[in-house]
């Protein structure tokens, strides 16, 4: 099993670029989340889904962040424009059916350096 | 006063001690707490869980106990390893009935253990 898999893995822009991040779920996972990690706030949850479907976006941080999972094996976060505060490890998890959703499988981040 | 950002608890144990690592948590109706490892570069890990329903569970090398009275978790790591050094994180599922945003992380304990 191969896991969590995110790329990139380290991401420097300047501040008004777009940024691409992207996501392979654990192959039969039905959930995927987006969190992002500072020292500041911690990990925070940005985004979730089900079956492709987002079910909670409340805690995307404004109208520059956004997400999609096409399909059952890939996701992307958006930003754009870009800026220094966004700067921070994002990281993407997958967790499988099972009604309540409890155990993450974390992938290994994305550091993103806004310029 | 001012922030000046998040400082994480500091653990400094011997190698081959034993560490505790404690997390407080608010919600008395959380029903759910995972415990994870983060290394650096690298995504949380599960360690292990336990539900509101047993106040202890046993790993290997770890034992999670859960005080639902004062509200507290604690994780014991038995006979310390060097590849036991990263970041701890408490998790809550709030019992919403499912849903990410009914897991909570705490903001993390740096283990460090000295040769």
């Amino acid at each position: 099993d191969a896991g969590v898999i995110q790329s990139p893995r380290h991401e420097v822009t300047e501040m008004g670029q777009e940024v691409t991040l992207r996501c392979k779920p654990i192959s039969g996972h039905d959930y995927l989340f987006w969190y992002r990690q500072t020292m500041m706030r911690g990990l925070e949850l940005l985004i979730y889904f089900n079956n492709n479907v987002p079910i909670d976006d409340s805690g995307m941080p404004e109208d520059r962040f956004s997400a999609k999972m096409p399909n059952a094996s890939f996701s992307t976060l958006k930003i754009q424009p870009s800026e220094p505060r966004d700067s921070a490890v994002y990281f993407c998890a997958s967790s499988p059916t099972g009604g309540t959703i409890e155990k993450l499988f974390f992938g290994s981040g994305t550091q993103l350096s806004v310029l | 006063g001012e922030s000046v950002g998040l400082h994480l608890p500091t653990l400094s144990v011997q190698e081959g001690d034993n560490s505790i690592i404690n997390c407080a948590y608010s919600n008395s109706a959380s029903d759910y707490f995972i415990w994870y490892k983060q290394e650096s570069g690298k995504g949380p890990q599960f360690i292990i869980d336990i539900r509101s329903n047993m106040d202890k569970r046993q790993g290997q090398r770890v034992t999670v106990l859960l005080n639902k009275t004062v509200k507290h978790l604690s994780l014991q790591i038995a006979a310390t390893q060097p590849g036991d050094s990263a970041v701890y994180f408490c998790a809550e599922n709030r019992g919403s009935g499912g849903g990410a945003d009914g897991l909570t992380f705490g903001k993390g304990t740096h283990l460090i253990i000295q040769p």
